[in-house]
């Protein structure tokens, strides 16, 4: 697999704010990359796909970006509901793997 | 309307084998592959299989080579992991999820697989 490094680890942000999660490769995957939203008792949820394409049905809030190496999801005003642990995933080459996840607390 | 059911929870004792099923529905089994993801206690998710219903063709994980199998039954739409074997940290949560273009559309619901003597 192609190691991913998300960073923060953890974030504690206050409705409203603007949040940014990093994900950073080990090689280029291209735009292979997509976004997860997983809150406790609850499956993942697909946000974002092909780096920066929004799922259907997901808010407009969340966006993302980026190519290569680097990427970063955005939400730009957080809302209660977006709490939980936020994980990249690439699929580059028909391996997969994921980041370590990066845990979001609303103050 | 896009469901993945997967099968109730396990208790298994180390060195036994478990098998969840993940039955599809809403869409046509065999157009979209299936991976199956596991979230230990207090870690993150982790990808194991990726699994073609058309064919049966599969992908692991290194780390699940030789442990893993993964079946399917097309007539009832349903993919069957078997995972032997069993370890305490296979103590788990276990997802299927449908690909769409690689990324993860549509996920189960988990099965807690639980691992003790």
């Amino acid at each position: 697999d192609i190691p991913l490094t998300q960073s923060p680890s953890t974030l504690s942000a206050s409705v409203g704010d603007r949040v940014t999660i990093t994900c950073r490769a080990s090689h280029t995957i291209n735009r292979w990359l997509a976004w997860y939203q997983h809150r406790p008792g609850k499956a993942p949820k697909l946000l974002i796909y092909d780096a920066s394409s929004l799922q259907s049905g997901v808010p407009s809030r969340f966006s993302g970006s980026g190519s290569g190496t680097e990427f970063t999801l955005t939400i730009s005003s957080l809302q209660p509901d977006d709490f939980g642990t936020y994980y990249c995933h690439q699929y580059h080459s028909y391996s997969y793997n994921f980041g370590q996840g990066t845990r979001l607390e609303i103050k | 309307q896009i469901h993945l059911v997967q099968s109730g929870a396990e208790m298994k004792k180390p060195g036994a084998s478990v098998k969840v099923s993940c039955k599809a529905s809403g869409y046509t089994f065999t157009r979209n592959y299936l991976h199956w993801v596991r979230q230990a206690p207090r870690q993150g998710l982790e990808w194991m299989a990726i699994f073609n219903p058309s064919d049966g063709r599969t992908n692991f994980a290194p780390k699940f080579q030789g442990r893993l199998t993964l079946t399917r039954d097309t007539s009832a739409s349903t993919v069957y992991m078997e995972l032997s074997d069993l370890r305490s940290d296979d103590t788990a949560i276990y997802y299927c999820a449908r690909d769409v273009e690689r990324a993860l559309d549509h996920w189960g619901q988990g099965t807690l697989v639980t691992v003790s003597s």
